[in-house]
């Protein structure tokens, strides 16, 4: 059975701090590996999607990375904003397309 | 571009009421599934259907029926609801090509339903 954990379960850092966010997961036959965000009392936003055979994605001052063959994706923040902080899950794709989510980083940016 | 729409948003039940919680979307995705999310927890598929007329069981489906007679619509229904099935609903499609790599996943806003 898949597993996804997330480290750490909350953040907290100043505005304008670089900061990584990790997954991991013990089944490394996956098709795709998903970063979303989710607001309070809000629905999840696709961040990020990184196919099994690719690196990295980056999108604006995000950059995730897979490294499938370790069970291991990271989530680069750079020039991290107040507006940034949310919830951060990230959730692989296995057999049969199914989605297996970690339990998220929560994420505080301070002024 | 409506996405994937789910009603209600916010809904009370009683003890052994019954209810159904819609879902639609608009992007002609073959995949839709429905989760629960618990507090402190992650999401945990309930139940997922790969195309019309094809439904299957996730990691939590005790309590809940689902039917897919369209491609857009995609139904939860609580028969009997209980208090452990106090939770945040989500919806969500995507699309998967024959080879197997799926497509970025959309979820719907959730529906907070509370049993007491």
């Amino acid at each position: 059975k898949q597993e996804v954990t997330q480290i750490p379960a909350a953040l907290s850092v100043p505005e304008g701090e670089n900061l990584v966010l990790n997954c991991s997961f013990t089944d490394s036959a996956i098709y795709n590996l998903q970063w979303f965000r989710q607001d309070p009392g809000k629905g999840l936003t696709s961040l990020l999607l990184i196919q099994s055979s690719q690196r990295e994605q980056t999108s604006g001052r995000l950059n995730a990375s897979l490294d499938k063959s370790s069970g291991r994706s990271t989530l680069y923040i750079a020039a991290s904003q107040p507006g940034d902080s949310a919830t951060y899950l990230c959730a692989v794709t296995g057999t049969a397309s199914k989605l297996t989510f970690g339990t998220g980083t929560r994420l505080q940016v301070t002024l | 571009n409506a996405g994937v729409t789910q009603t209600p948003k916010f809904r009370i039940l009683k003890i052994g009421q019954s209810m159904t919680l819609q879902c639609a979307q608009d992007m002609n995705h073959n995949y839709m599934y429905w989760y629960r999310q618990d507090p402190g927890m992650g999401l945990k598929l309930i139940y997922y259907s790969v195309g019309a007329g094809i439904t299957d069981k996730g990691e939590v489906p005790n309590g809940y029926n689902v039917s897919r007679s369209t491609t857009e619509d995609f139904p939860l229904r609580l028969e009997l609801a209980a208090p452990s099935q106090t939770s945040v609903y989500f919806c969500a499609s995507s699309y998967f090509g024959q080879e197997g790599s799926g497509n970025t996943i959309y979820f719907g806003e959730g529906s907070w339903l509370t049993v007491v």
